[in-house]
């Protein structure tokens, strides 16, 4: 079956860079959240988006941002990286109608 | 607000035996769901078990069964004949019926030692 595919699966960037992360989401999954997870860090709540509009924010620092384009995809845009941004970034989809989510299996964003 | 409390960082059990992972929420929400995940050392977030809070009857998936009590806003995650591939960390999660989003609690860690 498909999964939520997320890419790229490991990323280095420099301080102060910018990165794109992506993921595509299950077939027919209109909802897609996006969580950002620490070293030894419980997951935290960055953004969703349901059928292309945003539908709820968490902890999003401003120099990130987020969409979800017309084929359901979505990137998060982070921008003016920090060393405290280093961490595994989940992506992940929920279908209408069904309160459960399925993960992709991460990007992990190393800030030097 | 909606909160997740796992109080146990740690836990270790014996392969074959029985183990209970506790967690706790508070919500003033009626109708929610629950559910635990399961991240192994790949840290692939895997969903073990998810339960409806409108249905009493706890939810059970093989080996996996949880004790629901809404009164009392805890889910605790009992592993039956626990096995090596279930070294994992294990996070209770939370959302509201017409959330947006899961809260997590802060996980904890189970070893399964052989």
């Amino acid at each position: 079956a498909a999964g939520v595919i997320q890419s790229p699966r490991h990323l280095i960037k420099e301080k102060r860079e910018t990165a794109t992360l992506k993921c595509y989401p299950i077939p027919r999954h209109d909802t897609v959240y996006w969580y950002q997870q620490g070293p030894g860090q419980d997951p935290q709540f960055l953004i969703s988006f349901y059928e292309k509009m945003q539908s709820d924010k968490g902890s999003i620092p401003d120099r990130f941002s987020a969409q979800q384009f017309s084929d359901y995809h979505s990137e998060l845009n982070m921008s003016s990286l920090e060393l405290g941004d280093s961490a595994l970034y989940f992506c992940a989809s929920s279908p209408t109608g069904l309160t459960e989510a399925f993960f992709g299996q991460g990007t992990r964003l190393t800030v030097v | 607000a909606q909160t997740v409390t796992q109080s146990q960082p740690e836990m270790s059990v014996q392969e074959a035996e029985t183990v209970t992972l506790s967690c706790t929420y508070d919500t003033s929400e009626s109708n929610y769901y629950l559910f635990w995940y399961k991240q192994p050392p790949s840290r692939q977030m895997i969903l073990v078990i998810r339960q409806e809070a409108y249905k009493q009857q706890n939810a059970t998936e093989n080996r996996f069964s949880v004790n629901f009590q809404k009164a009392a806003k805890s889910f605790s995650l009992k592993i039956s004949d626990s096995q090596l591939g279930d070294t994992a960390m294990y996070f209770c999660a939370f959302m509201i019926d017409t959330g947006n989003q899961f809260y997590f609690g802060t996980g904890t860690s189970l070893t399964v030692i052989p």
